[in-house]
């Protein structure tokens, strides 16, 4: 059973900080991998894609991926008010071009 | 910008009754995907579509279910005779040239089976 795990949060984070998410994956086949935020009651929306090791930057995020250690992280800079969301890490299957396999979410809120 | 649409937006049904769940791609793109939401639980991936035929469907796309791009801009889920387990947020994703490349998401179809 291929798995995304995330913590659940919520993490809590000051207006101006980094915030930092975390995401591992069970599949070492897996070569795609992406962010997405998730407003309450809204459809997820891209925000990163990351497929080599290393950092991917873009604008205030950052995307992290170790291979190696099957870890992918977002960095969000300078967190505003409207980070505020369900951060979704999705991870394409190994064995699959087309499904994405889903974290659970890790909830940020950023206080002012 | 381009994106993807769905309608309706929301949908109520009685158990048993089938629905058809509308969306329309991002013009350019060529894979679609049909994923669903429970309310509190993750994402779950239900089928992807590709020149005109089902490219990968997961265990949760059984027989009740089906897709259909009935013309250049549709991309339409049917359900059957739905359950009252079907009820969940139903999103339409398309992505332009790979399958593993980036997927874009419509605002999502609310089903509610009474």
């Amino acid at each position: 059973q291929k798995e995304v795990e995330q913590n659940s949060g919520p993490l809590s984070v000051p207006e101006g900080a980094i915030a930092s998410l975390n995401c591992t994956y069970s599949d070492r086949g897996s070569q795609s991998f992406f962010w997405y935020r998730q407003y309450s009651g809204k459809s997820p929306e891209l925000i990163m894609f990351i497929y080599s090791n290393g950092d991917k930057e873009d604008g205030r995020f950052t995307a992290q991926l170790n291979k190696a250690s099957q870890y992918v992280s977002l960095l969000i800079r300078d967190s505003q008010p409207s980070d505020s969301a369900t951060y979704l890490c999705a991870v394409n299957g190994g064995d699959s071009n087309y499904q994405l396999i889903w974290g659970a979410g890790t909830k940020l809120i950023i206080k002012p | 910008e381009p994106e993807v649409t769905q309608t309706p937006s929301h949908q109520v049904t009685q158990m048993g009754q089938e629905v058809i769940l509308r969306c329309v791609p991002i013009s350019n793109h060529l894979y679609f995907y049909w994923y669903r939401q429970i309310l509190g639980q993750k994402v779950e991936f239900l089928v992807s579509f590709y020149n005109n035929e089902i490219s990968e469907k997961s265990e949760i796309f059984d027989d009740q279910f089906s897709v259909e791009r009935p013309d250049g801009s549709n991309f339409t889920l049917k359900i059957r005779s739905t359950k009252l387990e079907d009820s969940a947020m139903y999103f339409c994703a398309s992505s332009e040239t790979s399958p593993a490349g980036s997927q874009y998401f419509g605002p999502g179809t609310r089903l509610l089976v009474l």
